[in-house]
């Protein structure tokens, strides 16, 4: 157990629809990143926050977005969904004295499987 | 573009032998290379992390090397065991500064088999 939690475990949901998949982050952690896995392209990193506020981007869409609350728990919002993102989405924290540096540990939660019907 | 290519896509070796997974790319600048360990449905667990200068870095039975001018690394298990059946990927960070712009391999899907 990682210690990072990531709710829900699963979510079905149609075309076209809005979801929002939430991540709370070790006790401590100040950085949060959000990632993508589909069979076909691997992870794929979209975001990354720290105390609340956006870090580094990836080849996240237009039709995501992210945010970081003040209790450090971040939510990823996905809208008119799309066959095409159906996939696993991970969330992982990183200690807070890295300052969110890509050379410290990523602890990853246990996603969540986005099903797009 | 950055890229990180690994080899082989998928691997099955007996119980007990050792086997190596290698790692190419083209990520630049280059800040820092890690292996993680991925089990079927699960997280990645992050296995070893190495910065420009370092070229091998040791855990537990998992080793991995770094060659900076060829652009290419490699994980070698030794005395694999059941519970190393997983896929195992690279990912490399780029950026100045340790900034956080990570690029991942596909993976190498390693079955082992009693």
């Amino acid at each position: 157990d990682s210690g990072v939690t990531q709710t829900p475990k699963h979510l079905i949901t149609a075309t076209g629809q809005r979801v929002t998949l939430r991540c709370s982050p070790r006790s401590g952690d100040l950085s949060v990143y959000w990632y993508q896995q589909s069979l076909d392209q691997g992870l794929q990193f979209l975001i990354q926050y720290y105390n609340g506020e956006e870090r580094a981007k990836g080849n996240i869409l237009e039709r995501f977005s992210a945010q970081q609350f003040p209790d450090l728990h971040s939510e990823l919002n996905l809208s008119s969904l799309e066959l095409g993102d159906s996939a696993l989405y991970f969330c992982a924290s990183t200690p807070h004295q890295g300052g969110g540096s890509s050379y410290n540990e990523q602890f990853f939660g246990p996603g969540t499987r986005l099903t797009v019907l | 573009k950055n890229q990180v290519e690994q080899s082989p896509q998928s691997l099955i070796i007996l119980e007990g032998k050792n086997c190596t997974l290698q790692c190419n790319y083209t990520v630049s600048p280059f800040s820092n290379l890690r292996w993680y360990k991925q089990d079927t449905g699960r997280g990645p667990v992050s296995l070893t992390i190495m910065t420009f200068s370092e070229n091998t870095k040791s855990n537990g039975r998992y080793t991995a090397t770094l060659d900076a001018d060829t652009k290419q690394s490699s994980l070698h298990i030794t005395a694999s065991q059941l519970s190393d059946s997983a896929s195992y990927i690279c990912v490399v960070s780029g950026g100045s500064g340790g900034s956080y712009i990570p690029t991942f391999g596909r993976g190498t899907s390693l079955i082992v088999h009693p």
